[in-house]
């Protein structure tokens, strides 16, 4: 596709309950963010890929919040033991190389909803 | 830590009425101060990055400039389809992150 893709688009999940959102970025762009955004916040940063590899996860709020990117292509966030207060649009995100223009290309988010 | 403040919170113009939108900034090492539209439901869209004081940027009926402390998103003759909210983002230091305020929510009424 031509943009950024996120499934779900919604998730509604149950207290305690183990989620996957999936992100599949712009053919060729190397690096790969997640953001979160709660009701009328601004995205917070929770973890940039460069290639493969989490070239910073210092926005991870906690150790049950992990995300992968195993080829360098599409990204998975996980969410062990889901609390209500995770409950947000989780954004994610892509552009060529590390984004120096600031320039990053955002999908339309996963809405996650934790009853 | 870096931080941004947009102001005000939310904006209501008539259609042609021209405004500025605030973004402060507190960051170490400015590598870029960037703007963002967000239409509801929908992911930010990029507008201006701009790098160091003195910039300036247009695109259509926006022109943001920067100073060393604030930027400002200037909105000329405003349509209805102007309306979204407006991010602003900075990044700093030798991180690939970016910092992002709050939005101003831009209304222009017909």
């Amino acid at each position: 596709g031509a943009g950024v893709s996120q499934t779900p688009s919604n998730k509604v999940t149950e207290k305690g309950k183990y989620v996957e959102l999936r992100c599949d970025p712009i053919s060729g762009h190397t690096a790969l963010y997640w953001y979160r955004q709660s009701l009328g916040q601004g995205p917070e940063f929770l973890i940039y890929f460069q290639g493969t590899g989490a070239a910073d996860d210092s926005g991870l709020p906690n150790d049950r919040f992990f995300a992968v990117r195993p080829e360098g292509s599409v990204s998975t966030l996980k969410i062990q033991r889901t609390e209500r207060g995770d409950s947000a649009v989780y954004l994610c995100a892509s552009s060529q190389r590390g984004g120096d223009t600031g320039e990053l290309f955002f999908g339309e988010g996963s809405r996650l909803t934790v009853l | 830590e870096d931080q941004v403040t947009q102001s005000p919170e939310a904006l209501r113009l008539q259609e042609g009425e021209s405004s500025s939108l605030n973004c402060s900034y507190t960051v170490s090492g400015l590598r870029g101060l960037f703007w963002y539209r967000q239409d509801p439901g929908k992911g930010p869209e990029f507008l201006f990055t701009l790098y160091s004081a003195g910039e300036e940027k247009e695109k259509e009926r926006l022109k943001a400039t920067l100073t060393k402390k604030e930027s400002f998103l200037h909105i000329t003759a405003p349509k209805p389809e102007d309306s979204a909210t407006y991010l602003c983002a900075v990044r700093g230091g030798s991180n690939y992150k970016l910092t992002f305020g709050k939005g101003t929510l831009l209304t222009v009424n017909p």
